[in-house]
């Protein structure tokens, strides 16, 4: 596709359970970065790849939060023993040099 | 704390008007600025951007002015459209530290009125 791609686009789930939350970044971009943006906030930084290798994860809240890109391309946010205060927008984003290009964002809603 | 903050959460302008949007920041590492344009049940859209060695840059009705010594970032849209009503986000990284992830404001949200 021409741009990033996240699945789903929304995600209710049940406090306590565990959730994946998909990115396809823009071929070809390197760069990918987790945000989270909760209501009347700016996105809030989580982890950043560079390749296949985390190259800052310390916007991670805590270590129920892990996220992975085994083959430099597709990554997945995940999420354990998930809590209300989880509830956002999670927003993924791939980068060429210096600009970052979002994709829709998954909406979870943990109930 | 809040390396990047935009202290104006809304902001109305009529329709034809100048709109201006500030933002300020605390990190003198950053050198390099971007404006991010969101509209509700979508991901931020890159608008225009600035780099430390400059102190303006203008495309087309979108112009940003970074003043370094006072660590505050400007973006005028001139004239304001209605279409341009939307959440604004001024966002920082430090190019020279080897492509640190962008850090963002909190937003002003722009209601432009026909």
């Amino acid at each position: 596709g021409a741009g990033v791609s996240q699945t789903p686009s929304n995600k209710v789930t049940e406090k306590g359970k565990y959730v994946e939350l998909r990115c396809d970044p823009i071929s070809g971009h390197t760069a990918l970065y987790w945000y989270r943006q909760s209501l009347g906030q700016g996105p809030e930084f989580l982890i950043y790849f560079q390749g296949t290798g985390a190259a800052d994860d310390s916007g991670l809240p805590n270590d129920r939060f892990f996220a992975v890109r085994p083959e430099g391309s597709v990554s997945t946010l995940k999420i354990q023993r998930t809590e209300r205060g989880d509830s956002a927008v999670y927003l993924c984003a791939s980068s060429s040099e210096t600009e970052a290009f979002f994709g829709q964002g998954t909406r979870l809603t943990v109930v | 704390d809040q390396q990047v903050k935009q202290n104006s959460p809304s902001l109305s302008v009529q329709e034809g008007r100048i709109s201006i949007l500030n933002c300020d920041y605390t990190n003198s590492m950053f050198d390099y600025f971007l404006w991010y344009k969101k509209y509700p049940a979508e991901g931020p859209t890159f608008l225009i951007s600035i780099s430390s060695i400059k102190d303006k840059n203008e495309d087309g009705r979108f112009t940003v002015f970074l003043n370094k010594s006072a660590k505050h970032l400007s973006l005028h849209i001139v004239p304001s459209q209605p279409g341009d009503s939307a959440v604004y986000f001024c966002a920082a990284s430090s190019l020279n530290s080897g492509n640190t992830p962008l850090v963002f404001g909190k937003g002003t949200r722009l209601s432009v009125i026909a």
